[in-house]
């Protein structure tokens, strides 16, 4: 398996704009985490899915922040609109919940808002 | 909530020296503890894991204790070599949330 795939590693763009990230995550596994990681907050958990419902969204940090999975081998995490605070490392992760698995996690977008 | 506190913020160690990181957990419900390390520019991997029946593990130069009673685990590195330097993270979850440690900047002198 080619483990979770994440896209773009790497987004620059402008205060204001729409940002999207994308995930891929391992085939068979039905829980999906986005998370975000700063060098001041450590790794934050955003939302989780589970069988591509999101079971906990508490840590998305506002309105501009919104998740989806579509279907069981894709999500995304949109910023709209981005502010230079939300620059950061954001990882999605995927799990075979039924065990309390492993968690995989992808390379992670690196996003700068100027 | 689960809180997961971790300690020390940075380690540095001579090359064939231990490193010890330690973790403590606050909800007794928390029944898997794994460990990750992750290396510049990427994702952090998992490199050994503890469930809350068991009281240690050992994978080659790695290991894991457990603690129950003290709510308290450690990773524990022997050997070291340059290869270990990274960012180490423990985590802490009772199902499908895990909760994460602040992180280790292990540096491994030579």
């Amino acid at each position: 398996d080619a483990g979770v795939i994440q896209s773009p590693r790497h987004e620059v763009t402008e205060m204001g704009q729409e940002v999207t990230l994308r995930c891929k995550p391992i085939s068979g596994h039905n829980s999906l985490f986005w998370y975000r990681q700063t060098m001041m907050r450590g790794l934050e958990l955003l939302i989780y899915f589970n069988n591509n419902v999101p079971i906990d969204d508490s840590g998305m940090p506002e309105d501009r922040f919104s998740a989806k999975m579509p279907n069981a081998s894709f999500s995304t995490l949109k910023i709209q609109p981005s502010e230079p605070r939300d620059s950061a490392v954001y990882f999605c992760a995927s799990s075979f919940s039924a065990n309390t698995g492993e968690l995989f996690f992808g390379e992670g977008s690196r996003l700068t808002v100027l | 909530g689960e809180n997961v506190e971790q300690h020390p913020s940075t380690l540095s160690v001579q090359e064939g020296d231990s490193a010890v990181i330690k973790c403590t957990y606050s909800d007794s419900a928390s029944n898997y503890f794994p460990w990750y390390k992750q290396e510049l520019g990427k994702g952090p991997q998992l490199i050994i894991d503890i469930r809350s029946n068991v009281g240690e593990k050992k994978d080659q130069r790695i290991a894991v204790t457990l603690n129950k009673t003290a709510k308290h685990f450690s990773l524990h590195i022997t050997e070291t070599q340059p290869e270990d330097s990274a960012v180490y993270f423990c985590a802490a979850t009772t199902g499908n949330q895990f909760y994460f440690g602040t992180g280790t900047s292990l540096t491994v002198i030579p």
